[in-house]
């Protein structure tokens, strides 16, 4: 079946140690989405990638990169973890950003900072 | 800026019964796009319907249906015959133009007693 693969689904790593989590799709979407959502809160859009057009929201913090090599691969970098960015990161695709376009979620990687 | 409202933290209903999880939207915008996520735990959140602002007929799925009022920006989802595989979080979000992120609301935990 066509899906959204997310790894590792749990990762835990050390305050300032940087950490990337990695997202797959074999539904050949051009849109590629990473969302984080903390403990009882909305997902919030970080930034996507239209094809290779990488398109930040205005207040994702510095910290937060990505790269998408290939239309396959999406990768979400944190360069320095803090205690803050302890949450669950939702990666999602769509065939465009138009309205009627439905985004098809992976499972989700939580990440633990100690 | 959009917001999305879900007054509801959490809900129970009966296995068989109906059920109505409300949210609400604040928009200047004409023409959008309202969902209903479903993420059930431990799992992806997948879409459970939607609705173009631009059609007054309310969207139906099978049990799943909208009550949508536009000029009230209400968007309540109604799940008749409620089932144990329902027992999930629901996430309303909105989506506009060709923007390309939804902004969901807190979401709403549905519990479904048999």
């Amino acid at each position: 079946d066509a899906m959204v693969i997310q790894n590792p689904r749990y990762q835990v790593t050390q305050f300032g140690k940087p950490v990337t989590l990695s997202c797959s799709q074999t539904l050949n979407h051009n849109v590629m989405y990473w969302y984080q959502q903390k403990s009882s809160q909305a997902p919030k859009l970080l930034f996507h990638y239209y094809d290779k057009d990488f398109n930040n929201e205005a207040d994702t913090p510095d910290n937060f990169q990505s790269r998408r090599p290939n239309t396959s691969f999406c990768f979400l970098d944190i360069r320095s973890p803090g205690l803050g960015d302890a949450a669950m990161y939702l990666c999602a695709t769509s065939f465009s950003t138009g309205m009627f376009a439905e985004q098809f979620f992976g499972p989700g990687t939580r990440l633990t900072v100690l | 800026a959009q917001t999305v409202t879900q007054s509801q933290p959490e809900m129970s209903v009966q296995e068989a019964e109906t059920v109505t999880l409300s949210c609400t939207y604040d928009t200047s915008e004409s023409d959008y796009y309202l969902f209903w996520y479903k993420q059930p735990p431990s799992r992806q959140m997948i879409l459970v319907i939607r609705q173009e602002a631009y059609k007054q007929q309310n969207a139906t799925e099978n049990r799943f249906s909208v009550n949508f009022q536009k000029a009230a920006k209400s968007f309540s989802l109604k799940i008749s015959d409620s089932q144990l595989g329902d027992a999930a979080m629901y996430f309303c979000a909105y989506k506009r133009g060709s923007q390309g992120n939804l902004i969901f609301g807190k979401g709403t935990k549905l519990s479904v007693k048999p």
